[in-house]
């Protein structure tokens, strides 16, 4: 166990609505990084946040964004969702206070789009 | 940015064989991590190797970072083993990304 937690496991929605994705990061940690994982597209990184401020942005489509909250925990919301957005995102965590650093992998939200 | 390429794509072993998996990556590193995805898609840490020899249990991982590989080995292999082993690094000059190989799928059959 990680110790970073991910909300719901499995997600099953339509062409079109959106959804939030979340995420608990481990106790103590101040980073959140979301990362999507396709069958075509492999392991990508979407972004960061530190502390509450977005820190590095990756391949995140303008219609995703991202927030993390004065608890620490974030949220990824999708919207006007299109079936190519069916992925497993993983959520992770690290301290952020120096590089480099382990990031520490949630167990990933399953999203699947009919 | 950086790539990361990992070989072989796929291996299929007996139990009890030993593996060694291999991980390419063009440009100086900061941070190398390896994982294991188990068959329900769960990401686990194994290392934490920018550089070095680090060893857990059967399994074992080197980085020679001015080569730009890492290896990691795994000895008398088992079934819970399965599953796709990935790469990640971290490139230098402040980058907070990492950047995934495609993975090395393997089967460990009994």
């Amino acid at each position: 166990d990680s110790g970073v937690t991910q909300t719901p496991k499995h997600l099953i929605t339509a062409t079109g609505q959106r959804v939030t994705l979340r995420c608990s990061p481990r106790s103590g940690d101040l980073s959140v990084y979301w990362y999507q994982q396709s069958l075509d597209q492999g392991l990508q990184f979407l972004i960061q946040y530190y502390n509450g401020e977005e820190r590095a942005k990756g391949n995140i489509l303008e219609r995703f964004s991202a927030q993390q909250f004065p608890d620490l925990h974030s949220e990824l919301n999708l919207s006007s969702l299109e079936l190519g957005d069916s992925a497993l995102y993983f959520c992770a965590s690290s301290s952020g206070t120096e590089l480099p650093e382990t990031q520490y992998f949630g167990p990933g939200t399953r999203l699947l789009v009919l | 940015g950086i790539q990361v390429e990992q070989s072989p794509p796929d291996l299929i072993l007996q139990e009890g064989a030993n593996s060694t998996l291999r991980c390419n990556f063009s440009d100086s590193v900061n941070n190398l991590q390896w994982f294991h995805q188990n068959p329900w898609g769960q990401l686990i840490n194994l290392f934490y190797i920018p550089s070095g020899t680090k060893q857990n249990g059967r399994l074992s991982a080197t980085t020679v970072a001015t080569e730009r590989y890492s290896l990691l080995y795994i000895s008398s292999s088992q079934t819970t083993d399965s599953g796709v082993y990935f790469c990640a690094a971290l490139p230098g000059a402040g980058s907070y990304q990492l950047t995934f190989g495609k993975g090395t799928k393997l089967s460990v059959i009994p």
